[in-house]
């Protein structure tokens, strides 16, 4: 079965902190995101990448940077945390051009003090 | 700009009911993929659509195959597991997805 696996699942941390959230698919999808939910704003996207090596910015990357070094593996970075990127996130993955269906992880709570 | 959706924003169902969500497009979309987002945080797919219907258990799922501007989803005999956020989303190509905001169901006993 499909699987998407993030980790953490729960992250406290301090602001002015790097955050290095992770995410692992075993569906060999060339297509991954990272998404943040917030009430109010639904999901929105930070990053995506279409294949290893690959990072493209979404529609809100500031103060973020992703990382995608193998097909399996793709990570969001904060480099200096916020108390406002305080969010779930969630990791998904897709085959080419959206003809498979989107699956997602279980999401990280981050909360940063 | 927003590019989809969703109606109505809240619904409260009694067990047993029926019920439908819809999700509008503001321009003509390949496909749409609903999910259910329940109490836990999880997404869940339930249908993907690039066209024409498609039917799981109580929930069925229809994709307007002519003008490809909306999509509903049909909620049948209504119980209380089916609570939850759902969400339509479009691939709207250039490898992106756009999500609607969602429809908090809540079924009631």
């Amino acid at each position: 079965e499909a699987a998407v696996t993030q980790s953490p699942r729960n992250k406290v941390a301090v602001t002015g902190g790097k955050v290095t959230l992770s995410c692992n698919q075993t569906n060999n999808h060339n297509n991954m995101y990272w998404y943040r939910q917030d009430t109010g704003h639904g999901l929105r996207l930070i990053h995506y990448s279409y294949g290893a090596g690959s990072t493209e910015k979404g529609d809100i990357p500031d103060g973020y940077k992703a990382s995608r070094p193998s097909q399996e593996n793709f990570s969001l970075i904060l480099e200096l945390a916020t108390p406002s990127q305080t969010s779930v996130y969630f990791c998904a993955s897709g085959g080419r051009r959206g003809r498979n269906t989107l699956y997602f992880g279980a999401g990280t709570r981050l909360s940063v003090l | 700009g927003d590019q989809v959706e969703q109606s109505p924003s809240a619904l409260s169902l009694h067990e047993g009911t029926d019920s439908a969500l819809r999700c509008n497009f503001t321009t003509t979309m390949r496909s749409v993929q609903w999910f259910r987002q329940n109490s836990r945080g999880s997404l869940i797919s339930l249908f993907y659509l690039a066209s024409g219907t498609k039917e799981n258990g109580r929930l069925k799922s229809a994709f307007d195959s002519k003008e490809r501007r909306y999509s509903t989803l049909h909620i049948r005999d209504a119980q209380l597991e089916d609570s939850g956020t759902y969400f339509c989303a479009v691939w709207t190509g250039n490898y992106k997805y756009v999500f609607g905001a969602g429809t908090r169901l809540k079924v009631i006993a």
